[in-house]
């Protein structure tokens, strides 16, 4: 087990809500990202925190929206959910130093519904 | 712009057979890393290697073993006698140092099933 932990584990909403999931990162690692996994398609990367702030973003609209805690653990929220953010997220924690950035390592991803 | 083709979307052998999954990448940065990773029923993806580009000796760790040659962009894993174990989807993924971040991007992934 990687020690990266995701809540809920699986979730349903209607479309047009608004959803909260959350992932505590492995012990003494830094940095936090998020993946957004379609079905039969790899990961794609939404975007990263390090140190509490945005480092780096994929091609996802400004209703996708994070936050990193003091604590390293981060949330990833979505407003007006449609359709299609109907997925598997991914949570990967690592630990970034001076100039180099160490392997990441996965949570076991929370299933998104929308309806 | 980074990109990783897995052109074998299913690969269906029996166990104790070897298996090579093919992986192809394209970055037009110097300084790079490979991963593969192993994503079970379960979901979470496991790490099973990362290489540096400038790292191009082979490596074996067990049944697994990966071929890096940076002529032909091209970063294949085999898995020596598989067993049903193995059965999984699993990723490539190519990482560039983008002010410093050195976020993957992943293949398509492909799915290995090992029948007894």
């Amino acid at each position: 087990e990687t020690g990266v932990t995701q809540s809920p584990t699986h979730l349903i909403k209607t479309r047009g809500q608004q959803v909260t999931l959350r992932c505590s990162s492995q012990s003494g690692h830094n940095t936090v990202s998020w993946y957004q996994q379609a079905l039969g398609q790899g990961p794609q990367f939404i975007f990263q925190y390090y140190r509490e702030e945005e480092n780096g973003r994929g091609n996802f609209p400004p209703r996708f929206s994070g936050l990193q805690f003091p604590n390293y653990s981060s949330e990833l929220n979505v407003n007006a959910l449609e359709l299609d953010d109907s997925a598997l997220y991914l949570c990967a924690s690592s630990l970034r130093t001076s100039g180099n950035t160490d392997t990441q390592y996965f949570g076991p991803g929370t299933r998104l519904t929308v309806l | 712009a980074q990109k990783v083709t897995q052109a074998q979307t299913e690969i269906s052998v029996v166990e104790k057979e070897d298996v090579t999954l093919d992986c192809v990448y394209e970055t037009r940065d110097t300084t790079y890393y490979l991963f593969w990773y192993k994503q079970p029923p379960s979901g979470e993806l496991v790490f099973l290697i990362r290489r540096n580009s400038f790292d191009e000796q082979n490596e074996i760790s067990g049944r697994y073993s990966w071929n890096f040659q940076k002529s032909t962009s091209s970063f294949n894993f085999t898995i020596t006698a598989s067993q049903v174990v193995d059965s999984a989807v699993y990723f490539c993924a190519l990482s560039e140092a983008t002010g410093g971040s050195y976020i993957p991007t992943f293949g398509r992934g492909t799915s290995l099933i090992v029948h007894p």
